[in-house]
Parts: structure tokens; C-alpha cells; sequence
């Protein structure tokens, strides 16, 4: 089976633009979550969907938004860039219902100059 | 919250000596304790995990322990190898959600 895979791999953006990364979970898994990882905070959760709804959220603004599409695709968008936005962001997708045994797609290292 | 420490932040060893990484947890509720090696570069690969019904899980070279009452869990590596240099993180999660991850180990085998 293909692993999770993420597009676009790298970008670069200028602040208060917006962005959009894609995610596809391996086939079969239904649960998608995202998380931004920065040398300074380590990995942190940023969402979680299943099933096209949102199950659990992080603590982060609500300039941080995502979706699930119904073949369990989903993407995330970053709405007015700030600086500290420059980070990679990891989703990792789960063929078991409750979301363990998580496996990360290759991330999207995002550039805010 | 549920907070994830993790200790140490370096480590390193002679190769086929043995490695061992603790984290501690803070939500008693936490159930599920994921591990996962990143070499650098790569993305983060989960490489085991333990639920909060079992004390101890063996795979190959690799083992976890979990000590629910002290709110700790650990990896252990042994015979370490080259390639087994890499960060390591842990995680704590409940019923699979919300995953809160250790700032990470940077684990360097010495040949």
C-alpha cells in the first residue's frame, strides 16, 4: 500500500498571505490528524478528522482550519500568515476507529518570510 | 492538559550498548503510549506502542515498559547500532485522541 502522502512538499509564502496543504491518508484510513512541528515546540497537534467531522482540535487560533473530504483526503489552510507559521506540518492517518497507531505522511515545510 | 515530559534530551552510547528513554505523563486518563523514531530529514515513524493494559512490550531489539501508577513509560534499545541514531519522541493520548507528544531524545550511537 502507498504510505500517507502530502502535497506540496515545500512552499514559501509572504505574511498575511494564506495557504492550503493537502494530505492523503493511506487507503482505508478514515482518520486524519495534523500536526505542526517547529524546533522550539516540538510536535503539536493541530486537529483531527474522521469521517469528514472534526474530532478533536488543539490549541491553536482559529486561522488554523481543515476538512476532510469524503475519499478521506483532507487539507488544512493557514489563514493570514505570520512568521512563527514557518514550520513542517506532518498529517498521519489511522486505519482504526479511535486513532491509534497513527502513521505520518512525509510533511510540508512551510516558509513564512 | 495532559503534559508529556522526557528525558534525556541527548543521549549518547557506544554501539551494542543499550539506550533507555523515559517519559512521564500527567493525565492519569492517558491510555495509549505511542513511540517514534525521526531521522533527519524524515518523517516521524512509529516503531512501537504500548496500551495502558499491558506492562511491557517486546519487539525485536526494541521495548517499552509502562508504570501506570508512577505515570511513566520508557523505551529501551538494545544492542544499539548506527542507523538507531535519530530522535526519538513519546506520546501519551486517550482512547487514540488528542496526542501530546515529548519535546524529544536525540539518541546518537557512537561506532
Amino acid at each position: 500500500k502507498a504510505g500517507v502522502t502530502q502535497t506540496p512538499r515545500y512552499l514559501i509564502k509572504t505574511r498575511g498571505q494564506q495557504v492550503t496543504l493537502s494530505c492523503s491518508p493511506i487507503s482505508g484510513h478514515r482518520s486524519v490528524s495534523w500536526y505542526q512541528q517547529t524546533p522550539g515546540q516540538g510536535l503539536q497537534f493541530l486537529f483531527e478528522y474522521f469521517s469528514e467531522t472534526q474530532r478533536n482540535k488543539g490549541n491553536f487560533p482559529g486561522r488554523f482550519s481543515g476538512r476532510q473530504f469524503s475519499n478521506s483526503r483532507s487539507e488544512m489552510n493557514v489563514s493570514t500568515l505570520e512568521l512563527g507559521d514557518s514550520a513542517l506540518y506532518l498529517c498521519a492517518s489511522s486505519l482504526r476507529a479511535d486513532g491509534e497507531t497513527q502513521y505520518f505522511g512525509p510533511g510540508t515545510r512551510l516558509l513564512v518570510l | 492538559g495532559e503534559n508529556v515530559e522526557q528525558h534525556p534530551s541527548t543521549l549518547s552510547v557506544q554501539e551494542g550498548d543499550s539506550a533507555v528513554i523515559k517519559c512521564t505523563y500527567s493525565d492519569s486518563a492517558s491510555n495509549y503510549f505511542p513511540w517514534y523514531k525521526q531521522e533527519l530529514g524524515k518523517r516521524p515513524q512509529l516503531i512501537i506502542d504500548i496500551r495502558s493494559n499491558v506492562g511491557e512490550k517486546k519487539d525485536q531489539r526494541i521495548a517499552v515498559t509502562l508504570n501506570k501508577t508512577a505515570k511513566h513509560f520508557s523505551l529501551h534499545i538494545t544492542e544499539t547500532q548506527p542507523e538507531d541514531s535519530a530522535v526519538y519522541f513519546c506520546a501519551a493520548s486517550r482512547d487514540g485522541q488528542n496526542f501530546v507528544f515529548g519535546p524529544g531524545t536525540r539518541l546518537s550511537v557512537l561506532p
